[in-house]
């Protein structure tokens, strides 16, 4: 099946630094999910999108689509330790009705105190 | 609360059984979904469903069976057949057919084998 190319694949920073991670496809979204997954739990949605171009916040979390509907970026601001996880962007294709998702494989975060 | 639940939260499996993941959710969604995720890979779907009393195959159906007879009930049945189960199981559910609503996820089942 289809996946989305995420990156960087893992990220070990310092606490109070700002986190960038990407997703890109060759396939144009309809909609970009961002979750995190702490270990052994379920993704939990941190952010959606649903235009293109459109740039949504949740507290230290932006995330943006993409104008050309293929790639989407989450940025984290000041991180602190809790942000440590596993972050997922997922995405709808354009020609889907079925509502399901392609899932990057996943940007391990971990922060030093 | 509303929400997706997944039992159990551990499971051993002998060679040659047959294990069955339940997986409830009281959200009134009308699509449910199972994924598989091992260690550094995305999450890869399993089956789905948009509706009760049909589903379909998703990327990795094989080893794989499920049913859906209740809309707030879609259990994954991992057969035999599977001949490499160890894995973290996913089951997602979203609402309105599945267009543009974002899939929310229960806490998973770790199967392993025995």
């Amino acid at each position: 099946g289809q996946q989305l190319n995420q990156s960087p694949q893992s990220m070990f920073i310092q606490e109070g630094e700002d986190v960038s991670m990407n997703c890109t496809s060759s396939s144009i979204f309809n909609t970009w999910l961002w979750y995190k997954q702490d270990p052994g739990e379920g993704p939990v949605l941190l952010i959606a999108l649903y235009k293109a171009g459109e740039l949504t916040s949740n507290g230290r979390l932006t995330a943006q689509f993409g104008i050309t509907r293929k790639d989407s970026f989450l940025n984290i601001s000041a991180s602190i330790p809790s942000d440590v996880g596993i972050y997922f962007c997922a995405g709808q294709l354009v020609a889907s009705n079925t509502g399901k998702l392609i899932f990057g494989q996943g940007t391990t975060l971990q922060v030093k105190p | 609360d509303g929400g997706i639940t997944q039992s159990p939260k551990y499971l051993f499996r002998k060679e040659g059984q047959n294990v069955t993941l339940s997986c409830e959710q009281n959200l009134n969604h009308d699509a449910m979904y199972w994924y598989r995720q091992d260690p550094g890979q995305g999450l890869r779907l399993i089956y789905y469903s948009q509706i009760v009393n049909d589903f379909q195959k998703g990327d990795i159906a094989e080893g794989y069976s499920v049913s859906r007879e209740k809309k707030e009930s879609f259990p994954l049945t991992v057969t035999s057949a599977q001949k490499n189960p160890t894995a973290f199981y996913l089951c997602a559910s979203t609402g309105v057919e599945g267009r543009n609503q974002p899939q929310h996820f229960g806490d998973g089942t770790r199967l392993s084998i025995l």
